[in-house]
């Protein structure tokens, strides 16, 4: 299994509800990222996990909280968001040892978040 | 600072052409560079990678890219272009840190 599952596919929220993003990988990766890509952007750095700890936080607003429940989940929790925060969410994940973090991402397909 | 720059955000070729996608980059120390390519409603998937091994690096799909450190590029090429080459293609530098910086991408076109 080389994939990276990410649910929902798409989601449509209003500025004032509580929503969570879902991503999963039975690849034994233990770092796991989470990207925003706005449209004809490339997709920028939001956290990244090693071993089930935060170890990046790119200065993302608290309205955006992720969470690693074990090596192969990774949540991004959201609320309060604004207009616009609307984009396309990608989760990755790598090996894992710092010096391979970057040897090379397994993206997920992505949520494509809208917010009215 | 690590960067790299994409030269030209749209490139149409003719079906069997060659592609050229170019990309510089900066760095103060040897840097790890990469190719993805992103499909339409797709995340991104690695091409090909350098890490300071062969200069020449082969990819996927029949993608290749010369890393030349004299002209800090890092271009990537096909020899013939596929209909199905379509996409947008990200080139991306990291200083073995935990941050891989992409490029603002090329949209590749195929012209039948």
């Amino acid at each position: 299994d080389t994939e990276v599952t990410q649910t929902p596919k798409h989601l449509v929220m209003g500025m004032t509800n509580k929503k969570s993003l879902k991503c999963e990988q039975h690849m034994g990766h233990r770092a796991m990222y989470w990207y925003k890509q706005k449209a004809k952007k490339p997709p920028e750095l939001m956290f990244v996990y090693s071993y089930e700890k935060l170890s990046i936080n790119e200065s993302v607003p608290s309205r955006f909280s992720p969470e690693c429940p074990n090596s192969s989940l990774l949540n991004l929790h959201l609320h309060a968001l604004q207009p616009e925060d609307s984009a396309l969410y990608l989760c990755a994940s790598s090996q894992g040892t710092r010096t391979e973090l970057n040897e090379k991402l397994f993206f997920g397909s992505g949520t494509q978040l809208s917010v009215l | 600072a690590q960067s790299v720059t994409q030269l030209g955000s749209h490139v149409s070729v003719s079906e069997g052409a060659l592609v050229l996608l170019r990309c510089n980059y900066s760095s103060s120390v040897p840097p790890y560079l990469f190719w993805y390519v992103q499909y339409p409603n797709q995340g991104l998937q690695l091409l090909l990678k350098y890490t300071s091994a062969a200069t020449l690096v082969k990819g996927i799909n029949g993608f290749e890219a010369e890393f030349k450190k004299s002209e800090t590029s890092f271009h990537l090429t096909k020899p013939s272009a596929h209909m199905s080459d379509a996409a947008e293609y990200f080139c991306a530098v990291s200083e073995l840190s935990e941050k891989l910086t992409f490029g603002t991408g090329t949209r590749l076109t195929i012209i039948p």
